[in-house]
């Protein structure tokens, strides 16, 4: 049983669409942590939240965490063909490790 | 370096044989993870060194698989008698986690990896 859900599985579209993926969980977290993976490499921390309804910009990612502190989402505007790869959730129970959802898998077309 | 290094980055057996996987973390990163990757797949958790010690081996999927960690610096993973269900990427991360369990804006680093394949 996995602890984190995430959705969708697979997701390819065209450069220049806007794109949104989901983490979810029935565990309450301290914080949450989105990861891309590239193929042959490890995974490479995109960035942390750990305020519940905290909402975070990078560049074109835009992150949220629920109010709940049980989902996050991530927003991609304007997709680019960089964008593409694996991303990995992964939730911190309090008191324990991060556990990590089975990732999402972006394809992004030029 | 710099960075988290695995080696090999790459390794091929026999089905029955026995891999040693080795990490070297950053410099001066006191925690240390061990995860399985299979194809396709998220992230597996198989053990975690705060130091030399090991707090949490609670991943480890049979007493197949043993870590170890010296001088809080290099980590093996080793399988004895592998099997075909064995495959897969295997992944170590190291941090500067020293607040206990529950650093909540802990960085994991990861390296990219040893693709172990057991024919």
């Amino acid at each position: 049983t996995q602890l984190l859900e995430q959705s969708p599985q697979f997701l390819s579209i065209q450069e220049g669409e806007n794109l949104t993926v989901y983490c979810n969980s029935s565990s309450v977290f301290s914080s949450l942590q989105w990861y891309r993976q590239e193929p042959g490499e490890g995974p490479v921390l995109l960035v942390t939240v750990v305020t519940g309804g905290e909402v975070k910009k990078l560049k074109r990612l835009t992150f949220q965490f629920g109010d709940a502190r049980k989902d996050s989402s991530l927003h991609i505007t304007a997709a680019q063909p960089g964008d593409t790869g694996l991303y990995l959730c992964a939730g911190r129970p309090y008191g324990q490790n991060f556990v990590f959802g089975p990732g999402t898998r972006l394809s992004v077309l030029p | 370096g710099a960075g988290v290094s695995q080696s090999p980055s790459n390794k091929v057996t026999e089905k029955g044989k026995d891999v040693e996987l080795r990490c070297d973390p950053i410099s001066g990163h006191t925690a240390l993870y061990w995860y399985r990757q299979r194809l396709g797949q998220g992230l597996e958790f198989l053990i975690y060194f705060q130091g030399n010690s090991a707090p949490d081996k609670s991943g480890l999927p049979s007493d197949r698989f043993s870590a170890e960690r010296t001088g809080e610096s290099v980590s093996t993973l080793t399988i004895q008698r592998t099997q075909q269900e064995d495959s897969a990427v295997y992944l170590c991360a190291s941090s500067l986690r020293g607040q206990g369990p529950g650093a909540t804006n802990e960085k994991l680093f990861f390296g990219s990896g040893t693709q172990l394949s057991v024919l």
